[in-house]
């Protein structure tokens, strides 16, 4: 079954710097989400992105999304410490309600 | 204040006594899911519900049932709960299928 993977794995920065994590999936999706989990609490949205649009910002937020590629980014600028957490995508495949989610990327910002 | 909720938030039992997770929303929501988590396999879904009696299988529906009498309450029903079944639950809703998601507090059952 499709599943969103994300990568890499584990990711370490300091602070102020960007944080890019990816996301590729396998088969069509209807829209692609990106949550935050911190330390086994409840996940948290952050952005959706529709399969026909290429690129969404919130806040310090930027999500891409390359159809032909199957996959998706997201770029958190100037991170802060508060950003430390894992982060997920979720794709909804096309043509069902399911979302199947990666492993995460757990991203650790040193302060 | 717009949530999910979850009841219990810690469940320790024993291989076959039958249990239910509560999962109710304030939000007046259509879509409910269930997912659990587990180290290296990220959240998978269980279940999913487009509307009063309207629900689905997710990816990993053995051994649990779902039901969905009224909107805003979809609880998630072990049988004969088994130790594989050891995992951090959660429920979540979203206005319809194709928006963000709303998920709960979690709960953490373990199966001895």
């Amino acid at each position: 079954s499709q599943q969103g993977e994300e990568d890499p794995q584990a990711l370490s920065i300091q602070e102020g710097e960007n944080a890019t994590m990816n996301c590729s999936y396998k088969t069509s999706i209807n829209n692609l989400q990106w949550y935050r989990q911190n330390s086994g609490r409840g996940l948290v949205h952050l952005i959706l992105i529709r399969s026909n649009e290429r690129e969404k910002h919130s806040g310090r937020l930027r999500v891409t999304l390359d159809t032909s590629k199957k996959s998706s980014s997201l770029l958190i600028t100037a991170s802060r410490a508060a950003d430390t957490a894992s982060y997920f995508c979720a794709p909804e495949t096309s043509g069902t309600y399911k979302y199947i989610f990666g492993t995460g990327t757990r991203l650790k910002v040193l302060a | 204040e717009a949530q999910v909720t979850q009841n219990p938030r810690y469940l320790i039992t024993v291989t076959g006594k039958k249990l239910t997770v509560t999962c109710s929303q304030n939000m007046n929501h259509e879509y409910m899911s269930w997912y659990r988590q587990d180290p290296g396999l990220g959240l998978r879904q269980i279940y999913y519900s487009m509307n009063v009696e309207v629900t689905d299988k997710g990816d990993v529906p053995e051994g649990y049932k779902v039901s969905r009498k009224e909107k805003r309450n979809f609880p998630l029903i072990l049988e004969s709960p088994s130790p594989n079944q050891t995992s951090l639950y959660f429920c979540a809703s979203s206005l319809i299928d194709g928006y963000e998601q709303y998920f709960g507090p979690g709960t953490r059952l373990t199966v001895t």
